[in-house]
């Protein structure tokens, strides 16, 4: 069993930073892989990347690959997702999933909410 | 890149009618194929995972199955409360593509 955490709703301006996080608390000790969905208003889900909790392993879909930027806090099996400069593009709801299983994303947050709006 | 066509795109069925969805992979991917619930302003919820296996505490009267490339997902006897679109998702060595979805509605 596994609870997944996001941070709250973020509202930036263009060319912005951000870096939102998902903290994964688990009764198990074991590292896993926790990946990033990102969905726009009204459209349907596409994956971001995925990250191994343990080592930093990171793969990235060639859609997000040069303008997300993946990365784990180990010692608080926390996954970060950033961009260094927003786009009103980018405003979306992006979902944090944990994943027990080869390849399925079994535990998700209800996800947090990015406007990004001059 | 493993592409996901599914289809419908929507369907919409009586209560206790039996629906299915399908996804084609555009290359062989094995088992690697899962089904996920995502109701109105919810997160996704994992339904079906390696094709057939069903997630704890997801209800029995949906299924899973295939046949090389084609996968099918089944709900019987449709309930009010499986309102929702339904997304399959294909992994295939550390690429993860979901299908465009079905959105499944009671008439």
């Amino acid at each position: 069993e596994a609870q997944v955490v996001q941070s709250g709703t973020e509202v930036k301006k263009p060319g912005e930073s951000l870096k939102i996080s998902c903290k994964v608390s688990s009764s198990s000790t074991t590292y896993r892989w926790i990946a990033w969905v990102r969905q726009m208003p009204g459209k349907g889900l596409e994956w971001m990347g995925i990250i191994f909790s343990g080592d930093s392993d990171t793969r990235y879909s060639p859609s997000f690959q040069g303008h997300v930027t993946l990365s784990v806090d180990k010692s608080t099996k926390t996954a970060h997702l950033q961009w260094r400069s927003l786009k009103a593009s980018d405003t979306a709801m992006y979902y944090c999933a944990h994943s027990t299983k080869q390849g399925a994303f079994d535990y998700w947050d209800e996800g947090t909410l990015v406007t990004v709006s001059p | 890149d493993v592409q996901m066509t599914q289809s419908p795109s929507s369907l919409s069925a009586s209560v206790g009618d039996r629906v299915t969805i399908t996804c084609q992979a555009s290359q062989d991917i094995g088992i690697s194929l899962n089904w996920y619930q995502q109701k109105p302003g919810r997160a996704p919820r994992l339904l079906i995972y390696d094709v057939s296996y069903l997630e704890s505490g997801v209800t029995s009267r949906f299924s899973g199955s295939a046949s090389g490339t084609h996968f099918t997902f089944a709900i019987s006897n449709l309930q009010p409360e499986d309102v929702a679109t339904y997304y399959c998702q294909q992994y295939d060595d550390f690429a993860f593509t979901f299908g465009p979805g079905t959105k499944v509605d009671i008439k």
